[in-house]
């Protein structure tokens, strides 16, 4: 049974399109990520949510907007598609509020923009 | 402002041979320190961490690291490199409170037969 399941583990569009990755955890956990990692390994920290609420918004472009309908969901949608967004996306949760706590991580989404 | 030096992008060792990946932070106050560990098309799993105690922790797959202050370094060893060790190491570290924590660029491991 999945702990943090990210859906789709592969995306493939063309330049100015639309598209959606979704993430579920049921772990229990009360803050939920999403990190971006390039074709070289930076892991960068885009959004953070705790239990539905907005704490972390790194700068990050407006075509990136984040939704958690309730604490175990946390959604990415992104705008007009640009080559740049290639990259994989990680959905990852922790436990509570302190800085000890692991984070656990999601398998990864492949998003490529053609 | 906290952040984390990862030295070596790239760390290339013979198999069983003794793998050292570094790891430098800065922090105003003492932090908890994370290794997370990255194999291909995977999401990153914890190796381990220091909040406090021990400065030597040890972590899955035969992992240690040493937390020293004096130096700023969560230095991460093991004895003797196996294949199955070839990935992408990540240091991270984490305030005492906030959820937020901050990841070093990673240093991919090789291990040469």
């Amino acid at each position: 049974d999945t702990a943090v399941s990210q859906t789709p583990k592969y995306l493939v569009t063309q330049m100015g399109n639309d598209k959606s990755i979704k993430c579920e955890q049921n772990l229990g956990h009360d803050t939920m990520y999403w990190y971006k990692q390039d074709s070289k390994k930076f892991l960068k920290i885009m959004f953070s949510y705790n239990n539905k609420e907005l704490i972390i918004n790194e700068t990050v472009p407006n075509r990136f907007s984040p939704k958690s309908p309730d604490k175990a969901h946390l959604n990415l949608h992104i705008n007009s598609l640009e080559l740049g967004d290639s990259a994989v996306y990680f959905c990852a949760s922790v436990r509570g509020h302190s800085g000890a706590n692991v984070l656990t991580f999601g398998a990864g989404s492949r998003l490529t923009v053609l | 402002a906290q952040s984390v030096t990862q030295l070596g992008s790239h760390v290339s060792v013979s198999e069983g041979a003794l793998v050292l990946l570094r790891c430098n932070y800065s922090s105003s106050v003492p932090p908890y320190l994370f290794w997370y560990v990255q194999y291909p098309n995977q999401g990153l799993q914890l190796l381990l961490k220091y909040t406090t105690g021990a400065t030597l922790v040890k972590g899955i797959n035969g992992f240690e690291a040493e937390f020293k202050k004096s130096e700023t370094s969560f230095h991460l060893t093991k004895p003797s490199a196996h294949m199955s060790d070839a990935a992408e190491y990540f240091c991270a570290v984490s305030r005492n409170t906030g959820n937020q924590f901050y990841f070093g660029t990673g240093t991919s491991l090789t291990v040469i037969p």
